[in-house]
């Protein structure tokens, strides 16, 4: 079946401007988490969802980033008045719930944003 | 809080060699671990995890990992690597109770040479 599919798989954006990530996860998973990884970094949890609710969002790094999953499936990720050190690579990642331990998660193939 | 240490950031290794990537890891509570293989240009991949039970644990590909809780370490090993293992390999853990978030080592680039 299909995968976690993000979009757009590039974004360019100039400093000042709002973007929006899309995470559409794969079908009758509950969880969808976002994950940010710079260049030559590992990926660095922002914030997950169980269905539509947001559970943890400890990761995202100030109030210029927000995230929702109305519906419990596709999320979209915001970032307002981008600035440069936002350029990175923001993967998503879907499970199912786990009744014993975490289950696996799987990755999308990322949006790699580019602030100039 | 969790933290995980790759001590090596990249590893050169010649075809049909061994190899070991080594992970560290810190945390206050107790951890599921696992590691992760990024193929150039592709998402995140699972490669093995421990949940609990039998320390040592087989993944795909070949590659195995033994859970060292005395020592909060949670290496991968392989004893014959392909030049398709090529990629970069990252150590995670999560922490009991937390949802299933992964926190991330820095990764480790494997080399397989000819």
């Amino acid at each position: 079946g299909a995968g976690v599919s993000q979009s757009p798989r590039y974004k360019v954006t100039k400093r000042g401007q709002d973007v929006a990530l899309r995470c559409d996860p794969i079908s009758g998973h509950v969880s969808l988490y976002w994950y940010r990884q710079a260049l030559g970094q590992g990926p660095e949890f922002l914030t997950y969802f169980n269905y539509e609710a947001q559970q943890d969002k400890s990761g995202l790094p100030n109030d210029r980033f927000s995230a929702e999953r109305p519906e419990g499936s596709i999320s979209t990720l915001t970032i307002q008045r981008t600035e440069q050190r936002d350029s990175a690579m923001y993967r998503c990642a879907s499970s199912l719930y786990g009744r014993r331990g975490p289950p696996e998660q799987y990755f999308g193939p990322g949006t790699r944003l580019t602030v100039t | 809080a969790q933290s995980v240490t790759q001590l090596d950031s990249q590893v050169p290794v010649f075809e049909e060699a061994p190899v070991e990537l080594r992970c560290n890891y810190s945390s206050s509570v107790s951890v599921y671990l696992f590691w992760y293989v990024q193929y150039p240009n592709q998402g995140l991949q699972l490669l093995l995890k421990y949940l609990s039970g039998s320390t040592l644990v087989k993944g795909i590909n070949g590659f195995e990992a033994e859970f060292n809780k005395s020592q909060t370490s949670f290496h991968l090993r392989k004893p014959s690597v392909h030049i398709s293992d090529t990629a970069e390999y990252f150590c995670a853990v999560s922490g009991y109770n937390q949802g299933g978030k992964l926190i991330f080592g820095q990764g480790t680039e494997l080399s397989v040479k000819p």
